[in-house]
């Protein structure tokens, strides 16, 4: 099982301010298949990013997405308020199977 | 607009049975996979299963496998998720998605809270 790890547990910023995500797999994961979600308190997760870089349908180019080997990166360039939330990366793997990151809080500093 | 509206909240004693809805439009049911999401409280995502309405293939995350079924109603386009007996650790939210291609949970219900309590 790939085992995805999201750092840090909680982030401390200012709107403004860039924010920089990361999400470690355990094994390789291909780039075609990992995403970001963005959830915020009372609301369903919303797709952020997929295939590593691309952004969903009416995400603004604030937010992006990279690699490098098995970690990956979230990055908001400038924080605005309503970017407060919960993010988590998802992998989708071999045989069908999906795995999510415990998630990175970005709170306000 | 493609819209994915769950039934809603629920509180059921252990050992109860309970079948949850996801009622879907926008979008041609039988051509999208269809997953299921769970959030247990102030926790993070595991997801749980996905199903093909076309074909009702499925697959079950092995933590889910024997715990819950999925099934369709094409006629309604409308997934479900059921459980046949309650365990009060089944309290969470519960959150259908729609799949873009196999791979990402695109679109999303607004969640089933249930809750199971003595």
């Amino acid at each position: 099982e790939n085992v995805l790890t999201q750092s840090p547990g909680t982030l401390s910023l200012s709107p403004g301010e860039r924010a920089t995500l990361s999400c470690r797999a355990s094994q390789s994961v291909s780039s075609s298949y990992l995403a970001w979600y963005q959830q915020k308190p009372g609301q369903a997760p919303r797709l952020l990013i997929y295939g590593t870089s691309s952004r969903a349908t009416g995400i603004p180019d604030r937010f992006s997405g990279s690699e490098s080997g098995t970690d990956f990166t979230l990055t908001i360039s400038r924080l605005e308020p309503e970017d407060f939330a919960v993010y988590y990366c998802q992998q989708y793997g071999s045989s069908l199977t999906w795995t999510f990151g415990q998630g990175t809080k970005v709170e306000i500093k | 607009e493609v819209q994915l509206v769950q039934s809603g909240a629920e509180v059921k004693k252990p050992g109860k049975s309970l079948k949850i809805s996801c009622k879907v439009s926008g979008y041609s049911f039988t051509t999208s996979w269809i997953g299921w999401v769970r959030q247990m409280p102030g926790k993070g995502l595991e997801w749980m299963g996905i199903i093909y309405p076309g074909d009702s293939d499925i697959r079950y995350s092995p933590s889910f496998q024997g715990q819950v079924t999925l099934s369709v109603d094409k006629s309604i386009s409308t997934a479900y998720l059921q459980w046949s007996s309650l365990k009060a650790s089944d309290t969470a939210m519960y959150y259908c998605a729609r799949l873009l291609g196999q791979h990402y949970f695109q679109n999303w219900g607004q969640g089933t809270l249930v809750t199971v309590s003595s």
